[in-house]
């Protein structure tokens, strides 16, 4: 069965720090796999998503930037940290077969003081 | 995507069915829905998808109008862990090689009760 890890699970980091969120999945292959950002109490932002290695696509312009170094990783950093980063930062894959259904990972809970 | 509406809050009692409506009068015929739900603090759950037809997994069941501008998740014995925030959605697949944000409205806020 195919499983999503994200880590680390929280993280408080001060303004102007650098950020390294990493997520893997596993027991599929060549997965589309998601970044978003959820602010407390809203809905769900899409950050990028990777369709393949090396192929982001970026969804709203900011100072995070993603990388899939490979098939089943996906990272997303920062190099200098803002305030309003703060939020719960989701992973999610899916296969684009016949449906689109994402599976999300259990979030890292992102504050920046 | 076509727009839902659900109702903002809904309550059960535990070991009862749990059913959870969502409005979707103007869905068009490629597009599915889905539900999903958050658990506080927790990343968003994929419980059950649909065309047309009425579909069941471990999880729940799903029951679409005839017209499909309904439907309706049933959760057959509710417990606590299953108070949550449920989102339905309507949307098409992407094109192959590509993907899509998936857009959670508000959801139902459902407390199930001892």
């Amino acid at each position: 069965s195919q499983t999503i890890h994200q880590w680390p699970a929280t993280l408080v980091q001060p303004v102007g720090s650098p950020l390294s969120l990493e997520c893997t999945v596993e027991g599929t292959s060549n997965p589309n796999l998601y970044w978003y950002r959820q602010a407390a109490g809203r809905g769900l932002q899409l950050l990028f998503y990777s369709v393949g290695i090396g192929q982001i696509s970026s969804e709203v312009p900011q100072n995070l930037s993603a990388s899939r170094p490979q098939d089943r990783q996906f990272i997303l950093s920062s190099k200098k940290l803002l305030l309003s980063d703060s939020g719960f930062y989701l992973c999610a894959w899916s296969v684009s077969q016949r449906t689109d259904t994402q599976y999300f990972g259990p979030g890292t809970r992102l504050t920046v003081l | 995507d076509a727009k839902t509406t659900q109702p903002p809050s809904m309550d059960c009692a535990e070991g009862r069915a749990a059913n959870l409506p969502c409005n979707h009068s103007t869905i068009s015929g490629n597009e599915y829905v889905y539900w999903y739900r958050q658990i506080h603090s927790q990343g968003p759950q994929y419980i059950i998808h649909g065309l047309k037809n009425n579909e069941t997994n471990e999880m729940a069941s799903l029951i679409i109008t005839e017209d499909r501008k309904s439907s309706t998740l049933i959760l057959p014995h509710a417990t606590l862990r299953d108070t949550a925030v449920y989102y339905c959605i309507v949307r098409v697949n992407p094109p192959g090689g590509s993907a899509r944000q998936l857009t959670f409205g508000s959801g139902t806020q459902l407390t199930v009760l001892p």
